[in-house]
C-alpha cells in the first residue's frame, strides 16, 4: 500500500512569492494535516482537513492556507514567502482520528 | 512551560543495550500519545501508541504511559545502530481535536 505522497521534494522561492504543496493521502484515509518543521523549532501543527472542510488550525498568519480535494488530496499555499517560512513541510493523513502517518515532506527553501 | 517536554540528548547507549526515552506533558486532558522516529533528513515514522495506563509492547519496542504522573515513556530493547536517530513524542489533546503537539526529540546514538 503506497504511503503518504508530498510534491515537490524541494522547493526554492524568493521572498514575496508564492508557493504551493501538494499532499496525496494514503488510500482510504480522509483526513490530511500539515506540519512545519523549521530548524530550531521542532514540529508545529498548520493546517487539519476532513472531508473538503478546513477543522482546525495552528497558530500561523493567515497568509498560510490550503484547501482538500474531493479526492482527499490537498495543497498547502504560503503567499507573501518570509525568510523565516523555509522549513520541511510534512504532510501526514489518518483514517479518522486514528494514528497520523507522515510523508517524506517538502523542503521549502525562501532566498 | 513547554506542553510536551523531552530531554534533547545525546543519548548513548551501546549496542545491546536498553535505551529509555522519557516525556511528560502539561496538559491533563491528553488522552493519546505516540512515539515516532526521525532519521536526519528524513520525515516521522511512526513507531507507537499508547491510549491508556500501563505498558505497551511491540517487538523490541515498549511503551510506557503513567497519566497520573503525566509521563509517557520508550523503551528500545537489545539497541542497534539503525535505531540512531531522534525520537519525537507527540501528544493529542480532546476533544476533537486532532493536532499532534511534539516534544523537541531526543537524539538517540548507539554505539556499536
Amino acid at each position: 500500500e503506497a504511503g503518504v505522497t508530498q510534491s515537490p521534494t524541494h522547493l526554492i522561492k524568493t521572498r514575496g512569492q508564492q508557493a504551493t504543496l501538494r499532499c496525496s493521502p494514503i488510500s482510504g484515509h480522509t483526513s490530511v494535516y500539515w506540519y512545519q518543521q523549521a530548524l530550531g523549532l521542532g514540529l508545529q501543527f498548520l493546517l487539519w482537513y476532513d472531508e473538503g472542510e478546513e477543522r482546525n488550525r495552528g497558530n500561523f498568519p493567515p497568509r498560510f492556507s490550503g484547501r482538500q480535494f474531493p479526492n482527499y488530496s490537498s495543497e498547502l499555499n504560503v503567499n507573501a514567502l518570509e525568510l523565516e517560512d523555509s522549513a520541511l513541510y510534512l504532510c501526514a493523513s489518518s483514517l479518522g482520528a486514528a494514528e497520523q502517518f507522515f510523508g517524506p515532506g517538502t523542503r521549502l527553501t525562501v532566498l | 512551560q513547554k506542553e510536551v517536554e523531552q530531554n534533547s540528548g545525546p543519548l548513548s547507549v551501546p549496542e545491546g543495550a536498553i535505551a529509555s526515552l522519557n516525556c511528560t506533558y502539561s496538559d491533563r486532558g491528553s488522552q493519546s500519545f505516540f512515539w515516532y522516529r526521525q532519521y536526519s533528513g528524513k520525515s516521522p515514522e511512526l513507531i507507537m501508541s499508547i491510549y491508556s495506563n500501563g505498558d505497551k509492547e511491540d517487538g523490541r519496542f515498549t511503551a510506557q504511559l503513567n497519566k497520573a504522573s503525566q509521563y509517557v515513556s520508550l523503551l528500545i530493547r537489545d539497541s542497534q545502530p539503525s535505531d540512531s536517530a531522534t525520537y519525537l513524542c507527540a501528544v493529542r489533546n480532546p476533544p476533537g481535536r486532532r493536532a499532534l503537539t511534539f516534544g523537541s526529540g531526543t537524539r538517540l546514538q548507539v554505539q556499536p
